[in-house]
């Protein structure tokens, strides 16, 4: 079975500063996603950033860019220019690549999440 | 709004009260996942939809709990005889069905907070 670790429970920041969010997970499969969602406080999740197991290059969206090191099954989240919005939980996510039907139907594997502050 | 909503926001039962939670996903997308968000916890998968086959059920997912979607529009989760440690948020996400490689974006919902007292 597929796990997520998230082994920063919470995290501070500086507006303006740069932070970086780390994730490991263990898996067998060789072929899966990965994803970054933000939960701020009161408010649904939404994704930030993904990235697909099979692609080397790191993903990136505008502030969020991520460090991929499939080998070390580590897929960290780095936050430029934070801004007071970032904060909320962070959390790490894993997907198998989809097997259709009677297979892995593509349901998110979480971390336990981070707490991410921004301080002004 | 067109994103997914969720229904009650808040439900504060006693224990043994049966629990109904309502899903509407986003109208187009014909995947729907529910998972249970406990304190301090990320989301754990409850059970998956696709139309209204429900093809993919978690171990967490006792006799207790049923999930419908009929005509594959919105969803039901009911809890039958809730416990104290049935207290979480209920989450919601949809999504459309992946073509290829590339699996669609879930989109969650606001979640229902259940208390069960």
């Amino acid at each position: 079975a597929q796990t997520v670790t998230q082994s920063q429970p919470e995290m501070s920041v500086q507006e303006a500063e740069t932070v970086t969010l780390s994730c490991t997970y263990d898996t067998s499969e060789s072929d899966y996603y990965l994803f970054w969602y933000k939960q701020p406080p009161s408010r649904q999740m939404i994704l930030v950033i993904r990235q697909e197991a099979y692609k080397q290059q790191n993903a990136t969206e505008n502030r969020f860019s991520v460090n991929f090191q499939k080998a070390a099954k580590s897929f960290s989240l780095k936050i430029s220019d934070s801004q007071l919005g970032d904060a909320a939980m962070y959390f790490c996510a894993y997907r198998s690549q989809n097997r259709g039907y009677g297979g892995s139907q593509g349901n998110l594997i979480f971390g336990k999440g981070t707490k991410l502050s921004v301080k002004p | 709004d067109t994103g997914v909503s969720q229904n009650p926001r808040h439900k504060i039962t006693k224990r043994g009260q049966n629990v109904t939670f309502r899903c509407d996903p986003i109208s187009e997308h014909n995947r729907l996942y529910w998972y249970r968000q406990t304190l301090g916890q990320g989301p754990e998968f409850l059970t998956y939809f696709q139309n209204e086959a429900q093809l993919e059920k978690s171990r967490l997912l006792s006799d207790r709990f049923s999930a419908e979607r009929p005509k594959g529009s919105f969803s039901t989760l009911e809890i039958q005889r809730t416990e104290q440690g049935d207290s979480a948020m209920y989450l919601c996400a949809s999504s459309l069905g992946a073509l290829g490689r590339m699996p669609y974006e879930q989109y969650f919902g606001p979640g229902t907070r259940l208390t069960v007292t």
